[in-house]
């Protein structure tokens, strides 16, 4: 199975600023790439799929880049409801696999 | 608006078996291919079966194959996951989720539900 593998662990940043979320596999997936957010007790929210397609009622300032092994998701300016973890997910080969995950936290 | 809720979680031995329940709305459930995720404490997500619209195919993580199984009844709307000589290592939160394409299966998931705990343990 594909090894997605995400960085960094942890990402400490300051409300407003920007934050740049990676995410690699171990081999080509094109573009077929999601990445959801979880915060406590809940479900985790699609943000993005395709690799750059943002889901329904995900806000501008989350996008998603990239394609092959590299990608990479940034949240442009931070607000209070983005602290939270961050996975990706491949979807290009059986079975989808989930990286283990980006903590964004306040600084 | 759409909504999964999943149930039937609870505190079972090892060796035992647990049927887990979603129950969903706010969508033709029929259209859709149906997914379970589990979450063990701490850690993070691993993908654990699916279900076409129609149930007529079904996948598994390779881990689980021949214990789980998956159903769904779509004139109730529900999802099922069938959990056979549950282990330790199983103890996770299960979500459903449902697929985004319309009949496609495609793994990604555009809603979860907030999931229901399954422990084991003796």
């Amino acid at each position: 199975e594909i090894a997605m593998t995400q960085s960094p662990a942890t990402l400490s940043v300051f409300p407003r600023e920007g934050a740049t979320l990676s995410c690699r596999a171990n081999q080509s997936v094109g573009n077929k790439v999601a990445w959801y957010q979880q915060k406590p007790g809940q479900g985790p929210r699609l943000l993005v799929y395709g690799a750059s397609t943002r889901a329904t009622g995900v806000p501008a300032r989350f996008s998603g880049s990239g394609s092959g092994t590299e990608f990479t998701l940034t949240i442009s300016s931070l607000q209070s409801e983005d602290f939270a973890v961050y996975y990706c997910q491949q979807f290009n080969k059986w079975p989808p696999t989930f990286g283990q995950g980006t903590k964004v936290e306040i600084k | 608006q759409v909504q999964l809720v999943e149930s039937g979680g609870g505190v079972v031995q090892p060796g035992r078996s647990l049927r887990l329940s979603c129950e969903a709305s706010g969508f033709t459930f029929s259209n859709y291919a149906m997914h379970w995720v589990r979450q063990a404490p701490g850690k993070g997500l691993e993908w654990v079966a699916v279900i076409s619209h129609d149930g007529k195919s079904e996948f598994f993580a390779d881990s689980l194959k021949g214990r789980f199984t998956i159903s769904r009844d779509n004139s109730k709307n529900t999802l099922y996951l069938q959990m056979n000589g549950l282990r330790a290592e199983d103890t996770a939160m299960y979500y459903c989720a449902k697929d985004i394409r319309f009949v496609v299966v495609t793994a990604v998931h555009d809603y979860w539900g907030r999931g229901t705990l399954v422990t084991v343990s003796s």
